[in-house]
C-alpha cells in the first residue's frame, strides 16, 4: 500500500491550494489520514488528523477531506501566507496496520 | 506538556548497531491509549516509519526493516529505545521518536542525525 503525492505545488499569497494524496489500493476511507507540516530543519507537526480534524492552534485555513471515488485524501490551505511554505506529508495505515507516509509535497508560496 | 527527546551517537560505523533512546517527559509511557514509535528521514528525502512499541513491550515493525530492528520500552525510566543492526550508509538519516494517539503521530521529538560512516 502506497500513498502518492505531487512532488511540488506553488501558489500566490492569499490564494487557495489543494494537495492530493492517492492510495494505491483498497479504500482510503478504511483508515484515518493525517497531514503533517514540516518546515526546514524542524520536526513534522500535525495540521490535520482523522481525515478532517484540526489540532488546537492550527488555523481554520487548513482543512482535510476524502474522495472515495478517486481513493484520495486532500489537504486544502486557503488564504496562503509565506509561513505556509513547507513540506507536507500525508500518512495513514495499510490493511495490516503498518504506518505509511506519502512521499511529501513541497509547497512554495510566491 | 508532553515532550520527547532523542539521544544517542551521531556517528556509527558500517556493519555496527545504531542505538537511540527517546526520553518522554511531561507524561508517562504507561498508558493504555498510546503507542510509541520511531520514524526516520534520510537527508533531503521523505519520512519512513520504522516501528512502534506499546508500554507492555509488544512491538510492530516496518516489514522492510523488521529483520534488523528492535524497539523496546523501559517504563522505569519512561523511555523507549531503537536498535538497528548491520547498518550501511543507506541508514544515514534524522531519526525521530513520536507518540501515536489513535492514528496520529503527535508530538514528535526534535530528531537526531545519525551518520553511518567509517
Amino acid at each position: 500500500f502506497m500513498l502518492t503525492q505531487p512532488h511540488s505545488v506553488s501558489e500566490s499569497p492569499g490564494k487557495t491550494v489543494t494537495i492530493s494524496c492517492t492510495g494505491s489500493s483498497g479504500n482510503i476511507a478504511s483508515n484515518y489520514v493525517q497531514w503533517y507540516q514540516q518546515r526546514p530543519g524542524s520536526a513534522p507537526t500535525t495540521v490535520i488528523y482523522e481525515d478532517n480534524q484540526r489540532p488546537s492552534g492550527v488555523p481554520d485555513r487548513f482543512s482535510g477531506s476524502l474522495d472515495s471515488s478517486s481513493n484520495s485524501a486532500s489537504l486544502t490551505i486557503s488564504g496562503l501566507t509565506t509561513e505556509d511554505e513547507a513540506d507536507y506529508y500525508c500518512q495513514s495505515y495499510d490493511s495490516t496496520n503498518h504506518c505509511v507516509f506519502g512521499g511529501g509535497t513541497k509547497l512554495t508560496v510566491l | 506538556q508532553l515532550q520527547l527527546q532523542e539521544s544517542g551517537p551521531g556517528l556509527v560505523k558500517p556493519s555496527e548497531t545504531l542505538s537511540l533512546t527517546c526520553t518522554v517527559s511531561g507524561g508517562s509511557i504507561i498508558s493504555g491509549t498510546y503507542y510509541w514509535g520511531w520514524i526516520r528521514q534520510p537527508p533531503g528525502k521523505g519520512l519512513e516509519w520504522i516501528g512502534r512499541v506499546y508500554y507492555s513491550g509488544s512491538t510492530y515493525y516496518n516489514p522492510s526493516l523488521k529483520s534488523r530492528v528492535t524497539i523496546s520500552a523501559d517504563t522505569s525510566k519512561n523511555q523507549f529505545s531503537l536498535k538497528l543492526n548491520s547498518v550501511t550508509a543507506a541508514d544515514t538519516a534524522v531519526y525521530y521518536c513520536a507518540r501515536r494517539s489513535g492514528g496520529n503521530l503527535d508530538p514528535w521529538g526534535r530528531g537526531t542525525l545519525v551518520t553511518v560512516s567509517s
